[in-house]
């Protein structure tokens, strides 16, 4: 299984734009890259998934270069609703195939 | 809304007493469901894989007889933590893979069990 590394915290402040990356040097062909947020006492939620370059939803945007050894999770103007924990996992799209979670980012959104 | 359902979202109980968490799918069924243990300040560790119709798959360390999980039907999966001591004290959350080819997963509410 394909490990993950991540920042184990950032700090940012509301309104700015948050890049959190992730190094998952031993990739494999067939591993996709995905992100969830954890808010205090709550399960994860699924932030997005993406394969490779970028992909873009309604809450933030996935770049993935060339290699796919890393990952950066792009969350545009923070708000403090923001403040949480964000883990990547990779593995392949199949249920039983994405379950390890790494150490995770925890972001301090500031006023 | 939620498409995977925890009860209790909270538990205390006494020292050496079972306690069994509650995890429904809502809406969709789920042949496999997994079980997870966090603790504070701290990241999801994956306990137990379940499978409807058969036994669960446990990872390593992860003791079999002290977290029975049983997997009834395609929507609801139990986890019994028996005699419980106050080690066991976390926050045990399950999920359920989203239909199809997209290895996303769906996560309860969580569970905090405080052990006496």
């Amino acid at each position: 299984l394909a490990k993950t590394t991540q920042p184990i915290s950032m700090d940012s402040y509301e309104g700015q734009e948050v890049n959190i990356t992730c190094s998952h040097n031993n990739i494999a062909t067939n591993d996709y890259i995905t992100w969830y947020q954890q808010f205090p006492s709550q399960g994860p939620r699924f932030i997005i998934q993406g394969y490779k370059t970028k992909v873009t939803n309604e809450v933030a945007s996935l770049f993935i270069p060339a290699d796919r050894k890393s990952s950066t999770l792009s969350l545009p103007r923070v708000s403090l609703s923001d403040t949480a924990v964000y883990y990547c996992l990779v593995g392949e799209r199949n249920a039983g195939n994405m379950l390890t979670f790494g150490g995770g980012t925890r972001l301090m959104v500031k006023p | 809304g939620a498409v995977v359902s925890q009860h209790p979202s909270w538990v205390i109980c006494k020292s050496g007493t079972s306690v069994k968490i509650e995890c429904r799918s809502l809406d969709f069924q789920a042949t496999t469901m997994f079980w997870y243990r966090q603790f504070p300040k701290q990241s999801l560790m994956l306990m137990a894989t379940s499978n409807e119709g058969s036994k669960a798959t446990y990872e390593q360390g992860v003791e079999k007889d002290k977290f029975l999980i049983n997997h009834a039907s395609l929507t609801l999966s139990t986890l019994t933590v028996t005699s419980a001591h106050p080690e066991d004290s976390s926050f045990y959350i399950c999920s359920a893979p989203r239909t199809g080819l997209t290895g996303e997963l769906f996560f309860g509410e969580g569970s905090r069990l405080t052990v006496l």
